[in-house]
């Protein structure tokens, strides 16, 4: 069964840093490009980054652009999200998403994690 | 940035009702369009792909349509499990960008 669980959420002081993380199972996670989104307490979804499955292409919003960073493991079927400089803007859950692509270049994001919970606050 | 706009932001409809939500991209994303059903405290789920293809699983209830600009998601019969909030999601361009969001209330 295809599968997502993230870590590593949690309260973090305004310009300090937190590394999520995302276990993949039931898949060839080598084969996917995989994504970050998040939400903001009520608010709606915001793409974040997503990188290829060999890592070599990455792609980030102009929001966490020279503050976060994406990466993966290939051998430990896990996605990673290093958040530094962290801002008060920055609270949402997090979500990370396969990306499906059903027909090239047409893309999807088919499977979603639970999220995990980050919030910046003094 | 390729803005989407949602109409309705909500709606409050009754169970057997038909529905329809529509999205707007700020330039023609061809069919590149993708709707998500999200539950309270739950993550997003892929319902619509492609504009119009179902995904495996999705009840034949549920139906989109449209092409370049302007999109539409129906439900032709409202079940007590659809009350939920829909987004609509461009992946012509990066960064990929979802609509705002159209929470269906019980009337």
């Amino acid at each position: 069964q295809v599968h997502l669980v993230e870590s590593g959420g949690g309260l973090v002081k305004p310009g300090g840093s937190l590394r999520l993380s995302c276990a993949a199972s039931g898949f060839i996670f080598s084969d996917y490009y995989m994504s970050w989104i998040r939400q903001a307490p009520g608010k709606g979804l915001e793409w974040v980054s997503y990188l290829s499955g060999s890592g070599s292409k990455i792609y980030y919003a102009d929001s966490v652009k020279g503050r976060f960073t994406i990466s993966r493991d290939n051998a430990k079927n896990s996605l990673h999200l290093q958040m530094n400089s962290l801002r008060v803007e920055d609270t949402a859950v997090y979500y990370c998403a396969r990306v499906w692509e059903y027909s090239s270049p047409y893309d999807a994001f088919d499977i979603w994690g639970q999220g995990t919970m980050v919030t910046v606050s003094s | 940035d390729i803005q989407m706009t949602q109409s309705p932001s909500s709606l409050s409809a009754s169970v057997g009702d038909r529905v329809t939500i529509t999205c707007r991209a700020s330039q023609t994303i061809n069919s590149y369009l993708n709707w998500y059903q999200q539950k309270p405290g739950k993550a997003p789920k892929l319902l619509i792909y492609g504009a119009s293809t179902l995904q495996s699983g999705v009840p034949s209830r549920f139906s989109g349509s449209g092409s370049g600009i302007d999109f539409t998601l129906s439900i032709s019969s409202l079940q007590p499990e659809d009350f939920a909030t829909y987004y609509c999601q461009q992946s012509y361009r990066t960064p990929r960008t979802f609509g705002g969001g159209t929470k269906v209330e019980i009337k």
